[in-house]
């Protein structure tokens, strides 16, 4: 079956313990992005990546982190979170070149992070 | 620069009538436009797209769009609401060429039986 994971669906931390959420696609993507969601914001992006080893500040980069060092694996990293970060992150990802039906983006299931 | 606009924060409608969920754009070129669902304690699941041709789309679940140009909008429509069709929906844009996706802030669909 074609999907994005993420893992943990769920994290409640502390302010400035680093963590990691993951997310993995496999549909042989090239393009990944991270979005974080706030209620009357909808999504804002905060990374994406075009390909391997190829990423860029979406419009929220800061205090947030990424890897592409693989196809399907595009981790978010947060060095030390603050309470100003607990949102809910969705990755998504689509292929680069319009052709066809190849034009949406597909979205994982979100991770909702609390930072105390 | 992108944008997208969705006036309404909720839409209320009763069950077998007609529904409209608004959305403006602005985007330098020719855009693609999406509308997504997302349904509680869920991802968001594609509905449709506008990329070119005909002006009315349709999409998943009797959902159709009409993209209108020089108005800037691409509405979201259904002839007969659902209870089931209760959700948050989100018009997205993006500019020939670029990859990045530009959502609104999203429309609270509630449908009364």
């Amino acid at each position: 079956e074609a999907q994005v994971t993420q893992n943990p669906r769920y994290l409640i931390t502390v302010t400035g313990k680093k963590l990691t959420v993951t997310c993995s696609q496999n549909m042989n993507h090239e393009y990944m992005s991270w979005y974080r969601q706030d209620p009357g914001l909808g999504l804002r992006q905060i990374y994406y990546s075009m390909n391997v080893e190829v990423t860029d500040k979406g419009d929220v980069p800061e205090g947030y982190k990424v890897s592409r060092k693989e196809k399907r694996n595009f981790p978010l990293i947060l060095e030390s979170p603050s309470p100003n970060q607990t949102s809910l992150y969705f990755c998504a990802s689509s292929y680069l070149a319009d052709r066809g039906e190849r034009h949406e983006q597909y979205f994982g299931p979100g991770t909702r992070l609390t930072v105390t | 620069a992108q944008s997208v606009a969705q006036p309404e924060d909720q839409v209320n409608v009763a069950e077998g009538n007609p529904l409209t969920v608004k959305c403006t754009y602005s985007v330098s070129g020719n855009p693609y436009l999406f509308w997504y669902v997302q349904y509680p304690n869920r991802g968001l699941q594609f509905l449709l797209k506008y990329i070119t041709g005909d002006n009315l789309v349709k999409g998943s679940y009797g959902f159709e769009a009409e993209f209108n140009k020089s108005q800037t909008s691409f509405h979201l429509k259904k002839p007969s609401a659902l209870v089931s069709d209760s959700a948050l929906y989100f018009c997205a844009v993006r500019a020939t060429g670029r990859r990045a996706l530009t959502f609104g802030s999203g429309t609270r669909l509630q449908v009364q039986p």
